[in-house]
């Protein structure tokens, strides 16, 4: 199981762009890359999935270099409603057992 | 979460009663899991489930049980509670398929005294 490395926190205001990078340098070649969303008191929200270079959606776009023993999670002009703690897992391909770290509280302030 | 609820939402008991979390989906997903979340210890995997009467344990499943008598319910039972079983309990579904976007319940927290 690829053990994955995120800051612990991050801090960013209002309009700006917060990418988010998480460290993974045992990745297997059938492995993904999933990021979710916390807010306190609920459960985790999934944001987004990739495979290898880039994936876009409504949300979030995340990039994943051609080693892939990292991606990038990136928020494009945060709000305050973005506050939250975010998780990067990697899930073994056919193996469907999330482990989840600690992940990253994200403050984005006034 | 829309497909999948979590019962009941608040409960306080005492030390040495046995509990039961249901969480129960309307997905018709293969895959069912529950975790506990501490601060300090994030979201720890209890037991998870592959399908009806199919579970193994997670990496804190010590003093818990759980079954799925069928697809859409994945029961959590604490024997005897213990204070250290204190939490916040999520329930989670996957339809596996190369498919690896959870889907949360919006957790039971436990408090035993």
């Amino acid at each position: 199981l690829a053990k994955t490395t995120q800051p612990i926190s991050m801090d960013s205001y209002e309009g700006q762009e917060v990418n988010i990078t998480c460290s993974h340098n045992n990745i297997a070649t059938n492995d993904y890359i999933t990021w979710y969303q916390q807010f306190p008191s609920q459960g985790p929200r999934f944001i987004i999935q990739g495979y290898k270079t880039k994936v876009t959606n409504e949300v979030a776009s995340l990039f994943i270099p051609a080693d892939r023993k990292s991606s990038t999670l990136s928020l494009p002009r945060v709000s305050l409603s973005d506050t939250a703690v975010y998780y990067c897992l990697v899930a073994s391909g056919g193996s469907y057992i999330p482990t989840f770290g600690r992940g990253t509280s994200l403050i984005v302030h006034p | 979460d829309a497909g999948i609820t979590q019962s009941p939402r608040h409960k306080v008991t005492e030390t040495g009663t046995p509990v039961t979390l249901r969480c129960h989906q309307t997905e018709n997903h293969r895959y069912m899991y529950w975790y506990r979340q501490d601060p300090g210890h994030g979201l720890r995997l209890i037991h998870y489930s592959y399908g009806v009467k199919d579970t193994d344990k997670g990496e804190v499943s010590d003093g818990y049980s759980v079954s799925r008598s069928k697809t859409e319910d994945f029961l959590l039972t604490l024997e005897s509670a213990t204070s250290s079983q204190t939490s916040v309990y999520f329930c989670a579904i996957s339809p596996g398929q190369d498919n690896y976007g959870y889907t949360f319940g919006s957790g039971t927290r436990l408090t035993v005294v």
